[in-house]
């Protein structure tokens, strides 16, 4: 069964950058797909972004282009994610999830339905990013 | 972009009774929709995929239909561990949410 652990809670300046970390086991990081949600206080939830293994690219959500990074490190089977220009509103717990299905999260992303289904699951446990001065 | 709501914001409910969620898709998704269940300071948990088909591990009081533009989650007959924050997704997109409360 796959399990994700993720780094702990965050407290970063405004203006800074934050790197939380998402370790898998039970299953080979290189062959998941893995993304990133994440969860402002009392809020829903908002893809951040995500990474296609069998494309080996990675898709960021329009709203954080060039804010975010993620990377990988196969070695430690341990993914991440990187924003910087932090700002009060990037304060929320980031979870770190993995795309499930048929549906091919670069396509679908791009507007392109092909039939099939996708599901996030399971989830890392999050991470809060507290940005305050 | 495809934009997912869902209505009620807030739905009161006895324990013992049934429970009805809707999620409407901007555009038509197929059958495409996945629901979640989120109790405080816990992440979202996976309770169907494909508008219908439950995750492992899922009660069958938990059910959902739909397809195209509109879709439903039941749950037959609330327990109170059922009392939670409850998200429709699509893709990348996520509906607002809507809280079950008792009522």
């Amino acid at each position: 069964q796959v399990q994700l652990v993720q780094s702990g809670a965050e407290v970063e300046k405004p203006g800074a950058s934050v790197k939380v970390s998402c370790r898998v086991s039970g299953y080979s990081l290189s062959k998941l797909s893995m993304h990133w949600v994440r969860q402002s206080p009392g809020k829903g939830l908002e893809w951040l972004g995500g990474f296609d293994p069998e494309d080996r690219e990675t898709i960021y959500a329009q709203k954080f282009q060039g804010r975010v990074t993620m990377t990988e490190d196969t070695s430690t089977d341990t993914v991440y994610i990187e924003l910087s220009s932090l700002r009060s509103e990037d304060t929320a717990v980031y979870y770190c999830v993995i795309w499930e299905g048929s549906e091919d999260a670069i396509t679908l992303v791009r507007g392109v339905q092909t039939g099939g289904y996708n599901w996030f699951d399971p989830w890392g446990q999050g991470t809060l990013v507290n940005v305050s001065s | 972009e495809i934009v997912m709501t869902q209505s009620p914001a807030t739905l009161s409910v006895s324990p013992g009774e049934r429970a009805t969620l809707s999620c409407r898709a901007s555009q038509s998704v197929g059958n495409n929709v996945a629901w979640y269940q989120q109790k405080p300071g816990q992440a979202p948990r996976l309770l169907i995929w494909g508008a219908f088909t439950r995750a492992p591990g899922i009660p069958a009081r938990f059910s959902g239909s739909g397809s195209g533009t509109e879709f439903t989650l039941t749950i037959s007959s609330l327990q109170s561990e059922d009392f939670a924050v409850y998200y429709c997704q699509w893709g990348v997109s996520f509906g607002p949410g809507t809280k079950v409360d008792i009522k």
